[in-house]
């Protein structure tokens, strides 16, 4: 059973710049979910997605997007970097987000992101 | 809004000595509670849940009962380990399932040998 990964590792932009981070979700789960990770603080939910459509979104502006393709993989897109959009993106994925009443996650690595 | 928080680290214990963290919550409704733990350079990986009040989480020597009445889910081992060494997250997931999983800040813990 493969877990979730995600890739880049590390990436390095400068303000103003869009980035694209990707996830491949663990075998079997159907829905993805994306959490930003400042130095020192817990996870902060961006947003999630089932079956290819958003189905919950945290306080971010409009210029984080997402994409869920068929495989259930799944892009965090950024526009517009700003300096603080520098953290640790997580991913995570589950079975059933929308009917699961324990919200079990399993969490990849992350990205991290520094923007200059 | 829902919200929790933890007690602030970093917590260092000796080898063998008793863990606890301290983890409480606001929340609307019933909400599910979880541990997460974060080794350095992985992902969080979920340590143990409580789904209902009076539920009692275990793993690993780890265990936390949710308690209602004091809305806490409090975080204890009896005899900890270097490798427990890593930082610990509460967090619970909102009623209606949408997925979305609030943390709080995250507790350091050092165990020296």
């Amino acid at each position: 059973e493969t877990g979730v990964t995600q890739s880049p590792t590390h990436l390095i932009k400068t303000r103003g710049q869009q980035v694209t981070l990707r996830c491949s979700s663990q075998s079997g789960h159907n829905t993805v979910s994306w959490y930003q990770q400042a130095l020192g603080q817990g996870p902060q939910f961006i947003f999630q997605y089932y079956r290819e459509e958003e189905n919950g979104r945290g306080n971010f502006p409009p210029r984080f997007s997402g994409l869920q393709f068929p495989n259930y993989s799944s892009e965090l897109n950024v526009n517009a970097l700003e300096l603080d959009d520098s953290a640790l993106y997580l991913c995570a994925s589950s079975l059933d987000g929308a009917s699961s009443g324990a919200n079990v996650l399993t969490f990849g690595a992350g990205s991290r992101l520094t923007v200059l | 809004g829902d919200s929790v928080t933890q007690m602030e680290g970093p917590v260092t214990l000796s080898e063998e000595a008793f863990l606890t963290i301290n983890c409480t919550y606001t929340a609307t409704g019933y909400p599910s509670l979880f541990w997460y733990v974060q080794y350095p350079g992985e992902g969080l990986q979920l340590l143990l849940k409580a789904t209902k009040a009076d539920d009692k989480g275990s793993n690993k020597g780890f265990e936390a009962t949710y308690r209602k009445e004091t809305t806490s889910f409090h975080l204890e081992k009896g005899s900890v380990q270097v490798s427990d060494s890593a930082v610990y997250f509460c967090a619970l997931s909102e009623a209606g399932n949408t997925g979305k999983l609030i943390f709080g800040q995250g507790t350091t813990l050092q165990v020296k040998p």
